[in-house]
């Protein structure tokens, strides 16, 4: 059984730019959510995307955006990078239907902002 | 809506003590309770979980938590610390009619003291 994964491990941008990370989610799940966890903070949650749609969004604005692929795969864009948007991005996947169906988590990619 | 409150963002025990790790949540609806741990530079790893079962929830490494509905409690315990669990360690709550969408707290830092 396959692990959740993402990548890159570490990305360095500057503001303004875009970013794009990347997540294979664990074999036989069919959600993928996204969380932004600062320095010294929990995961915030960001969105979640089943069957290729977004189910469900935190409080992030619009320059936040996501896709899910049919191999259940996901990708997290950020337009517009600001400062503040340094953090650990978590990627998690989970099987959507489960009752009280716990996520698995990826080791996250470390943004920077410069 | 839901959210969780992590009392403690330090806590300090010696090695052999008893670990304890506080926990409160806030939902409209049923729960479903998680701890989950994270090591420096790593991703999240589940403890345990609380799905309505039983109210007394064992989880690995020789810890486990009680759900107290009256007291809006989940507490994370351990008899015995071991220098290996230092480490964040976050509550987290989902809700059974919203799918997987989880809310953390802001984490607890454990130190181990041998």
């Amino acid at each position: 059984e396959t692990g959740v994964t993402q990548s890159p491990t570490h990305l360095i941008k500057t503001r303004g730019q875009q970013v794009t990370l990347r997540c294979s989610s664990q074999s036989g799940h069919n959600t993928v959510s996204w969380y932004q966890q600062a320095l010294g903070q929990g995961p915030q949650f960001i969105f979640q995307y089943y069957r290729e749609e977004e189910n469900g969004r935190g409080n992030f604005p619009p320059r936040f955006s996501g896709l899910q692929f049919p191999n259940y795969s996901s990708e997290l864009n950020v337009n517009a990078l600001e400062l503040d948007d340094s953090a650990l991005y978590l990627c998690a996947s989970s099987l959507l239907g489960t009752p009280g169906g716990e996520q698995y988590f990826g080791p996250g990619t470390r943004l920077t902002v410069t | 809506a839901q959210s969780v409150t992590q009392l403690g963002s330090h806590v300090s025990v010696s090695e052999g003590a008893l670990v304890l790790l506080r926990c409160n949540y806030s939902s409209s609806v049923p729960p479903y309770l998680f701890w989950y741990v994270q090591y420096p530079n790593q991703g999240l790893q589940l403890l345990l979980k609380y799905t309505s079962a039983a109210t007394l929830v064992k989880g690995i490494n020789g810890f486990e938590a009680e759900f107290k509905k009256s007291e809006t409690s989940f507490h994370l315990t351990k008899p015995s610390a071991h220098m290996s669990d230092a480490a964040e360690y976050f509550c987290a709550v989902s809700a059974s009619n919203t799918g997987n969408q989880f809310y953390f707290g802001t984490g607890t830092s454990l130190t181990v003291i041998p």
